[in-house]
């Protein structure tokens, strides 16, 4: 059973860093392009970007980029979401899910997700 | 890179059927899309993807075949039959775009189900 599996919920200060984990397990985690999607309060989703834990190959969103930083361990099945300086403006719930699919113009069909992580950021 | 538009707010009675209407911006008909379902407080689940020619590829894991897809120029369908309790969510929709390193998805807003 393809699973994924996110890091529990973190409360943060304005200025302070954080990572938080996706940790895929079911199926072979190298194989499948891994997204992130960001649901503020009461909104809709919000791709953030992509990785392929093979080779470490990353999208990102041009509304998140150099706001945030994607990695992943293939030795370990986990990716990774990164902050280096909060904003209350980040609080969210962060979504993991797994691309089902590749083909010539990329990764589709996010077919499986995590079960969120809530981000509280507040002074 | 394709503009996603959801209506806010649908509502069915129980038993009935609703059609959800996700629709490109203009130029993007040939687009396919995917649907997801957000119950309250959960994540979000595939549904099933549409193209023009109705659903590509399986539906999610354990989507009954109450939900169906259908396509229309610019317009992707979610129909629900027989509503349930349980249907009560929010459903998104989403397109990938763009390839290599212009790749991207789009999410429209989101439509809240309310079963009446």
């Amino acid at each position: 059973e393809v699973q994924l599996l996110q890091s529990g919920a973190e409360v943060k200060k304005p200025g302070e860093s954080l990572k938080i984990s996706c940790k895929g397990s079911g199926y072979t985690f190298t194989n499948y392009w891994i997204g992130w999607v960001r649901q503020m309060p009461g909104k809709g989703l919000q791709w953030m970007g992509s990785i392929y834990p093979a080779d470490s190959d990353i999208r990102y969103s041009p509304s998140f980029q150099g706001q945030v930083s994607i990695s992943a361990d293939k030795s370990i099945a986990v990716a990774y979401l990164q902050w280096n300086s909060l904003k209350a403006s980040d609080t969210a719930i962060y979504y993991c899910a797994r691309f089902d699919y590749y083909d010539s113009n990329g990764p589709y069909r996010l077919g499986y997700w995590g079960q969120g992580t809530l981000v509280t950021v507040s002074s | 890179q394709p503009v996603l538009t959801q209506p806010p707010s649908a509502s069915a009675s129980l038993g009935a059927s609703v059609t959800l209407t996700c629709t490109l911006s203009s130029g993007y008909s040939k687009f396919k899309v995917d649907w997801y379902q957000q119950r309250p407080g959960k994540g979000p689940r595939f549904l099933m993807r549409v193209g023009t020619d109705g659903i590509v590829g399986s539906k999610g894991d354990g989507i009954p075949d109450r939900f169906s897809v259908l396509a229309s120029g610019l317009n992707r369908y979610l129909t629900i039959k027989n509503i349930q309790e349980e249907d009560e969510s929010d459903y998104h929709c989403g397109a990938e775009h763009g390839s290599g390193s212009n790749f991207g998805l789009v999410f429209g807003g989101g439509t809240k189900l309310t079963v009446l």
